[in-house]
C-alpha cells in the first residue's frame, strides 16, 4: 500500500473550514484514499474515502487531485469537537487491511 | 453506538498471566480487524479475519493469537503477558475486503 504523508499538526478557528493535506504520490490506481479521525481514545471514527472523484457526506468533503498524488479533507465549519487526530490511508480493495500513519493533529480554537 | 462490541473495556492483569479480548462484529460484516495502540507506537495492525478465515497478518507477537468463529465473533488471546503489552486494543470490522471500517470503542489492556 501506497505511504502518505501529513502535517503533524493544524490549528482551526472555530466556525471556519478546516482543510487537512495528504500527499500520497505512489498511489496505484486501484487504491482508495480513505479518512478517519480518533477524538482521543475513542474508537477511529470513518468519514469519508474515495477513488478519483470528490466526494461529499455529511461530515466532510474529500478532494483529489486529477493526478491523484494529493488529496484534501475538509471539514466545512469546524466545531470544537471536531478536536481529534486525522488519518489519511491508502488502500487497495485487494488488501483490505488499513495501516494507520501518525496522523494530524487538528486543533479547533474558539 | 458503532455497531461493534468489544468485551471487557477494561481489563488489569499481572505479566505472565493469559487474557482474551472479544469483538462482535456490526452486524453482516464479514471481516474482523484487530489494531493495538499504545502510547509511543500508535496504531498497530495486528491481524484480519474474513468469514473464518485469517486474511492478513500485520505486527502481531507470536504470544498472540486470534480467531474468528462461525457466528463471526472474534476472539484476540494475549499470552505471557508483559509490561510493554499495555496497550488499548480496538477491533473493527466491514462488510467485505477493501471497504470502510467500523471500530469497537476498544479494551483497554493494563499489564502491572
Amino acid at each position: 500500500d501506497a505511504k502518505t504523508t501529513q502535517p503533524t499538526s493544524m490549528d482551526c478557528a472555530e466556525g471556519r473550514a478546516a482543510n487537512l493535506p495528504c500527499n500520497h504520490s505512489t498511489i496505484s490506481e486501484n487504491e482508495y484514499v480513505y479518512w478517519y479521525r480518533q477524538i482521543h481514545s475513542q474508537g477511529p471514527q470513518y468519514i469519508i474515502h474515495g477513488l478519483k472523484n470528490n466526494e461529499t457526506n455529511e461530515m466532510a468533503s474529500l478532494i483529489i487531485t486529477e493526478d491523484r498524488k494529493s488529496s484534501t479533507l475538509i471539514l466545512p465549519h469546524a466545531t470544537l469537537r471536531d478536536t481529534a487526530v486525522y488519518y489519511c490511508i491508502v488502500s487497495s480493495s485487494n488488501t483490505g487491511k488499513l495501516i494507520f500513519g501518525q496522523g494530524t493533529t487538528l486543533q479547533v480554537k474558539p | 453506538d458503532s455497531g461493534v462490541t468489544q468485551t471487557p473495556k477494561h481489563l488489569i492483569t499481572a505479566t505472565g498471566q493469559r487474557v482474551t479480548l472479544r469483538c462482535s462484529p456490526r452486524s453482516g460484516d464479514l471481516s474482523v480487524y484487530w489494531y493495538q495502540q499504545s502510547l509511543d507506537q500508535g496504531l498497530q495492525f495486528l491481524i484480519q479475519y474474513y468469514n473464518g478465515e485469517e486474511r492478513a497478518k500485520g505486527n502481531i507477537l507470536e504470544r498472540f493469537s486470534a480467531q474468528q468463529f462461525p457466528d463471526l465473533h472474534s476472539e484476540l488471546n494475549l499470552s505471557s503477558l508483559e509490561l510493554g503489552d499495555s496497550a488499548l486494543y480496538f477491533c473493527a470490522s466491514s462488510v467485505e475486503q477493501g471497504y470502510g471500517y467500523t471500530f469497537g470503542s476498544g479494551t483497554r489492556l493494563t499489564v502491572v
